[in-house]
C-alpha cells in the first residue's frame, strides 16, 4: 500500500514564527503537492513538483515556499506564518491511476 | 476557466441509493474523477471514468457523459459509514502535460441517517 506521512497532525505556532510541514511518501511517485483546506472552499493547491528540485506555483502560492530535495520528501515553508494561514494542509502524491493521487493523514496548523 | 460544480448537500437514509452530480466545464478533458472524505480524514482515491458510460465497484457506481460535461457517483445501499464529503476532480489542463494537476470540486457533504 502507498503510504503518504505528514511530520504532525495538529501543530501550533506564534505569529511570524518559520514553520515546516514535512511530508514523505514510499512508491517512488514523481509528482507532490501541497494542499490547504478551508472550510466552504474546497481543497486548494499551493504549490506541486513533478521531480527532484522541480517545483511549480499552484493555485494560492503567496506565504508560501517548498522544497524537494530528494524524490520521496516533499516540505512546505511558511516563511513567517500568519494568523490568516491556520488551516488543515495535505500533501498527496500521484498514483499511476489517471488522476489518482494519494493522501497524507493532514496536519492541522494554528497560528496564534 | 475550468470549475466543476457539485450540490454542497445531500442527505439520505441508511439502506437508500443516493446520487451526487458533478458537471465541468474544461478546455479538454482527460477523465472524472471522486474522492471519498471523511470528516477529520484525508482524501481517498474513489474512481476514474475517461469514457461514457457506468462503471461499478462494489457499492459504489460513476457515471461519464462527456457529450453533457456531467458525471455522478451513485452510492447504493447506503451504510451509516458513508457519510462523508465526496469531490469530484478532473485534470488541470493548464498545467504541464504530466504533472497529475487536479481541480477539485467544492465538495459534496453526505449525512445517511438512520
Amino acid at each position: 500500500d502507498v503510504k503518504v506521512t505528514q511530520s504532525s497532525r495538529y501543530l501550533v505556532k506564534r505569529t511570524g514564527e518559520k514553520v515546516f510541514l514535512e511530508c514523505v511518501q514510499d512508491m517512488d511517485h514523481e509528482n507532490m503537492f501541497w494542499y490547504r483546506q478551508d472550510p466552504g472552499l474546497g481543497l486548494r493547491l499551493i504549490y506541486f513538483s513533478y521531480d527532484v528540485k522541480m517545483k511549480e506555483k499552484g493555485d494560492i502560492p503567496e506565504g508560501y515556499s517548498v522544497s524537494r530535495e530528494k524524490k520521496e520528501r516533499f516540505s512546505l515553508i511558511l516563511e513567517s506564518a500568519s494568523t490568516n494561514q491556520t488551516s488543515m494542509y495535505l500533501c498527496a502524491s500521484r498514483g499511476l491511476v489517471p488522476n489518482e493521487q494519494f493522501f497524507g493523514p493532514g496536519t492541522r496548523l494554528t497560528v496564534l | 476557466g475550468q470549475s466543476l460544480e457539485q450540490p454542497s448537500e445531500v442527505t439520505a437514509v441508511e439502506g437508500a441509493i443516493v446520487q451526487i452530480n458533478c458537471t465541468y466545464q474544461t478546455s479538454g478533458f482527460y477523465g472524472l474523477s471522486w474522492y471519498q472524505q471523511h470528516d477529520g480524514g484525508a482524501p481517498t482515491f474513489l474512481s476514474y471514468n475517461a469514457l461514457d458510460g457506468l462503471e461499478e465497484t462494489g457499492r459504489f457506481s460513476s457515471f461519464l457523459s462527456r457529450s453533457d460535461s456531467y458525471g455522478y457517483l451513485l452510492l447504493q445501499e447506503l451504510q451509516m459509514k458513508d457519510s462523508a464529503s465526496y469531490f469530484c476532480a478532473v485534470r488541470d489542463q493548464s498545467a504541464p502535460g504530466n504533472t497529475g494537476k487536479l481541480i477539485f470540486g467544492q465538495g459534496t457533504t453526505l449525512q445517511v441517517k438512520p
